[in-house]
């Protein structure tokens, strides 16, 4: 039982579309993630918070842009998005206490033509 | 740089057979987590371990933390289509970071 929404599930947009995928959580987790993974791959921290107001960049260096307005929602923007964004994007969030497992959204599957 | 590593990457095995995958790495986490993946899906959480040693049963899987907090292996008896998916591990430090693993990817053919 998911607490934790990602829309849309999936997208098929053309280049230089300016994209919003959205993601939010009921848990009331101060933690949130932005993970990319191509299907069947490891996946690749691209943004995380910590709470509202802080964003920082992950691992994996990308094009897009999160904010954290309010604790249950962190969406993340593609400016004019390019063939090279095509790929999953999966959401998690998890307490802040350490050694909490992340809980994670059933992601959302772009592809740019 | 923090690395974890799985093995195999990939395994395919019948129906009824046992296995066992592995993380390891060369850094000391504060806990380890095993998810699995289905296609489509997001991961889900299987276990958490948290003490070196420490030994974890989810019905027919059973989980192991090494006991210096390195390494970690998930062992599947008698295995069932239901359990094909992507197996994730993720460490995560004293510092608060996640670290994932590539995954192994496990098909179970009836």
């Amino acid at each position: 039982e998911a607490d934790i929404y990602q829309t849309p599930r999936y997208l098929v947009i053309g280049t230089g579309k300016k994209i919003t995928l959205e993601c939010s959580q009921t848990m009331g987790h101060d933690k949130m993630y932005w993970y990319q993974q191509d299907p069947g791959m490891e996946l690749h921290l691209i943004h995380y918070s910590y709470g509202v107001n802080s964003t920082e960049k992950g691992d994996l260096s990308s094009e897009s842009t999160v904010s954290r307005i309010r604790t249950e929602h962190f969406p993340l923007t593609l400016e004019s998005a390019r063939p090279s964004h095509t790929s999953q994007y999966l959401c998690a969030s998890s307490e802040s206490d350490l050694n909490q497992p992340q809980h994670f959204g059933d992601g959302t599957r772009l592809s740019i033509l | 740089t923090q690395l974890l590593e799985q093995s195999p990457q990939f395994l395919s095995i019948q129906e009824g057979e046992n296995l066992t995958v592995y993380c390891n790495s060369s850094s000391v986490f504060s806990s380890l987590q095993w998810y699995r993946q289905e296609p489509g899906e997001g991961p889900v959480l299987l276990v958490t371990v948290v003490t070196g040693g420490e030994v974890k049963k989810l019905k027919r899987l059973t989980f192991q933390f090494g006991d210096a907090r390195k390494d970690s292996s998930l062992h599947i008896t008698a295995a069932q289509p239901g359990d094909t998916g992507l197996y994730l591990c993720a460490g995560q430090t004293s510092y608060d970071k996640v670290i994932f693993g590539p995954g192994t990817s496990l098909s179970v053919i009836p």
